[in-house]
């Protein structure tokens, strides 16, 4: 919806490997939001970005966790030294009234 | 904290029938109230959103509406079509803030 895409769809990774995934929201919100959808968590916020600063931190679970947005539009999210328990879809989202979300990234640690 | 709930979890019906999807939230200080659709493996589509001075929003077969002193909103689907079938998710926007509050989502199944 909204032209917001993300990539890569799918990822799995070693346990204790760092990941990064990246959201376009291709038609250039200034509002970007980070979600985690979990089995047992639903779907929960983790950051959101207002340009490229990110006033609202308050959801990243852990300090191996960490987001960038450059130029406004492009975002990453980073996940270091990756434990099982980081193993979601990753949702991205943009709009500052309704919010459209990207396809997601599953990523999957082993 | 805001919490959002749905009930139910799941529900079956078959083509044709008319259904009520119910979402209720804790803290009534909301900005706005988002649905949504999840189909499987998918991300989330957007299909209504409703702002805290609205009662309730119509698109096509789908009719939203919102209580916010009693934190509750509902999704009237009329008609209901086998590709309707897929997880509907209500989201909340508190007042203030950016980020949405999500239910835990009602998978709707129509049998054809």
């Amino acid at each position: 919806g909204a032209g917001v895409s993300q990539s890569p769809s799918n990822k799995v990774t070693e346990k204790g490997k760092d990941v990064e995934l990246r959201c376009d929201p291709i038609s250039g919100h200034t509002a970007l939001y980070w979600y985690r959808q979990s089995l047992g968590q639903g779907l929960e916020f983790l950051i959101y970005f207002q340009g490229n600063s990110a006033p609202d931190k308050s959801g990243l679970p852990s300090d191996r966790f960490s987001a960038e947005r450059t130029g406004g539009s492009v975002s990453t999210l980073t996940i270091q030294r990756t434990q099982q328990e980081d193993s979601a879809v990753y949702l991205c989202a943009a709009g500052s009234y309704e919010q459209y979300f990207g396809p997601g990234t599953r990523l999957t640690v082993t | 904290k805001q919490e959002v709930t749905q009930i139910p979890a799941a529900l079956s019906v078959p083509e044709g029938e008319n259904l009520v999807l119910n979402c209720s939230f804790t803290d009534s200080a909301i900005y706005n109230l988002q649905w949504f659709r999840q189909d499987p493996g998918k991300g989330l589509t957007s299909l209504l959103l409703i702002q805290s001075s609205q009662r309730e929003q119509t698109s096509g077969r789908l009719n939203a509406s919102l209580d916010k002193s009693s934190g509750r909103s509902t999704l009237y689907i009329a008609a209901s079509q086998p590709g309707d079938s897929a997880t509907y998710l209500c989201a909340v926007r508190q007042t203030g803030a950016n980020n949405l509050f999500f239910g835990t989502g009602t998978r709707l199944t129509v049998i054809p």
